[in-house]
């Protein structure tokens, strides 16, 4: 069965410092894998997608980047936290079929908290 | 602009049917799904509907009417557990997921 790995659960960064949250999935091949960030009382907010080794789509400007060094890895990146990169943050794969992408499953979740 | 719309918060009580409706405004249509999310917990998947009509799955069943851009999930027998944030998501043209706010449902003994 398929699972996927999400961490820290948790984290207090202060303004300015580095960020490196990292997602494994496992049990599947190519999966699509999806950064999220989900506001207290919002819906969830698409940061990054990939469909593949070294490819990565941005939907949003910020000062987050993420990569995908192998096929099942999914990390997210700042050089700098701001205060408004607070947020609950979620990692996500779907599968690609013939008829359109699955369902997406989430990791736990990281809670992030800048101060 | 993509939009989807589902009420901020809702009560119901134990053992009621609460119905949680969802209405969307998307480029292009490829399914809509609903999730359940307990607070400070990761989503999890309900319901996929892309034809139109009723989704049955035990106590909960989901409808859709691509014509009126219109969904509803429906809890029966309504459990304590089932208090939790209910989302509504479009999957689109782009095949990209269109999030909706989510639906606080609060049940009450």
């Amino acid at each position: 069965s398929q699972t996927i790995h999400q961490w820290p659960a948790t984290l207090v960064q202060p303004v300015g410092s580095p960020l490196s949250l990292e997602c494994t999935v496992e049990g599947t091949s190519n999966p699509n894998l999806y950064w999220y960030r989900q506001a207290a009382g919002r819906g969830l907010q698409l940061l990054f997608y990939s469909v593949g080794i070294g490819q990565i789509s941005s939907e949003v400007p910020q000062n987050l980047s993420a990569s995908r060094p192998q096929d099942r890895q999914f990390i997210l990146s700042s050089k700098k936290l701001l205060l408004s990169d607070s947020g609950f943050y979620l990692c996500a794969w779907s599968a690609f079929t013939i008829r359109g992408d699955t369902e997406a499953f989430f990791g736990q979740g990281t809670r992030l908290t800048v101060v | 602009g993509q939009n989807i719309d589902q009420p901020t918060e809702m009560t119901a009580t134990e053992g009621a049917i609460v119905q949680i409706n969802c209405t969307y405004q998307t480029s292009g249509f490829n399914g809509l799904f609903w999730y359940q999310q307990h607070a400070g917990e990761a989503p999890t998947f309900l319901s996929y509907n892309v034809l139109d009509g009723l989704e049955e799955k035990g106590r909960f069943s989901s409808f859709l009417s691509r014509s009126k851009g219109y969904s509803y999930l429906l809890l029966k027998e309504l459990q304590m557990k089932d208090s939790a944030s209910y989302l509504c998501a479009v999957r689109d043209s782009n095949y990209q997921l269109i999030w909706g706010a989510g639906t606080k449902l609060i049940i009450k003994p």
